[in-house]
Formats: C-alpha cells, sequence, structure tokens
C-alpha cells in the first residue's frame, strides 16, 4: 500500500541550528502539508503546497520555516534557526485531490536543545 | 478561523462499557474526519464523513456526522484495551487548500 515516508524519525539539534525533514509523498498526490505536534497537544497545521508553491500557511510558518519540492518527490521542510519551542513531531501528509482524505507519514521528531 | 472543539478530553473506561465522544466545529462543513494516534506514533484515519447524516462503522466504532448541528460523533461500544488511544477528529478550513483544522484530541483509556 502507497504511503508517506518521512526521514529523519528522530533529530536532535542545537539552538540557532539549521535543520531540514525529508518527506516523500504518495506518489501521484498533488497536494502535500506540513504539521506539527507538541508533545501532548493537538495537531497543528503549518502548511499546504500545490503546484509548486505554498498554497496556504499559518501564523506559526514564520520567515524561519520554508518548504521546497526540489525535484519532484521529495518534499522537505527547513527550519534555518531552530529555536527550543520548535521541538515538536512534525507529520508530512499528502492527498489526491478528489477524497480529500489525508495520509499522513510517521513523522520525525525534532529535539532542540 | 474555524474552530474544532472534542468532549471528553480525557476518558476513562471500563472493558465492556458503552461511550461517547463529541466533535463540535465552528463553520460549516461537509466533510469530517477521525483519526487515532497511538503514543508516539503517527496518525492513523479512521473514518471520512463525507455528507450530512453520514453514518460509518468499524467494528466497535461507529462515527456519525451531523453538519446542520455542526456535530459529529464517535461512538464506542464494548470497549476493549486495545482502543485506547487518543482520538482526533478534523475538518476542513474554509480555504479551498485543503488544510485540516485538529480536535484537541481525546485520550481514551479502556481498563481491563
Amino acid at each position: 500500500e502507497p504511503e508517506v515516508t518521512q526521514t529523519p524519525s528522530h533529530q536532535v539539534t542545537q539552538m540557532g541550528q539549521e535543520v531540514i525533514l525529508r518527506c516523500v509523498p504518495i506518489s501521484n498526490h498533488l497536494y502535500f502539508y506540513w504539521y506539527r505536534q507538541i508533545l501532548g497537544q493537538k495537531v497543528e497545521f503549518l502548511v499546504s503546497f500545490y503546484n509548486n508553491e505554498i498554497s496556504e500557511k499559518s501564523e506559526i510558518f514564520d520567515d524561519q520555516f520554508s518548504v521546497e519540492r526540489p525535484d519532484g518527490s521529495n518534499f522537505t521542510l527547513k527550519i534555518r534557526s531552530t529555536k527550543l519551542e520548535d521541538s515538536a513531531m512534525y507529520f508530512c501528509a499528502s492527498r489526491l485531490g478528489d477524497t480529500g482524505e489525508l495520509f499522513f507519514g510517521e513523522g520525525s521528531r525534532l529535539t532542540v536543545l | 478561523e474555524l474552530k474544532v472543539e472534542q468532549n471528553p478530553l480525557f476518558l476513562s473506561m471500563q472493558e465492556g462499557k458503552n461511550y461517547t465522544i463529541y466533535c463540535n466545529y465552528s463553520t460549516t462543513s461537509d466533510r469530517l474526519y477521525w483519526y487515532r494516534q497511538d503514543p508516539g506514533k503517527s496518525l492513523e484515519s479512521l473514518f471520512v464523513l463525507l455528507s450530512n447524516g453520514a453514518v460509518k462503522q468499524e467494528g466497535r466504532l461507529m462515527a456519525s456526522l451531523d453538519t446542520k448541528a455542526r456535530l459529529s460523533t464517535l461512538h464506542i461500544t464494548a470497549a476493549v484495551h486495545d482502543l485506547s488511544a487518543t482520538y482526533f477528529c478534523a475538518v476542513f478550513g474554509s480555504s479551498n487548500t485543503g488544510k485540516l483544522i485538529f480536535g484537541q484530541g481525546t485520550t481514551l483509556q479502556v481498563k481491563p
């Protein structure tokens, strides 16, 4: 069964360092998303991406964040200068378009020290 | 801004009992999703409810949607320990980008 894959599963970084989280969405899907979940809290929308551009972003997604789809298969989330409060689980998701069902990856746990 | 609220946020119940989780949302939407999350794991899709009056069942879980009342319910029948998890409902935001707005989650603990 097709699935969304994410790497790394866990990354530990120092405050101020740049981090790139990688995702491979399901191959025929057209819409891509990043969500985050701080431990024990709800899942929060970060950004949506369609047709090679950001279609919507939340207030959380400030200038420190960026997304890219560099090669038609990978979808990356970059955090330029990490802060302690960026520590969270980051989920990538994709959808085909018609049914609207979102398929989530296993998540990347980011720990900022 | 669309708000999605679940209650209760925490539910401890005995095996064999029935209970219902409620999900209210603040603006019109005809699509609602239920997800399950085990600790430290990803979100597993349980139900996709696409229209008013939709009812779906899988095992001991049944979900329904009332778009007029802006309410969805997740009913648990004869709970078993394996159902212990956090359950999230999610609704499409008002934009056409397909983003989901999640409720706070309901953590279900089923005791033997």
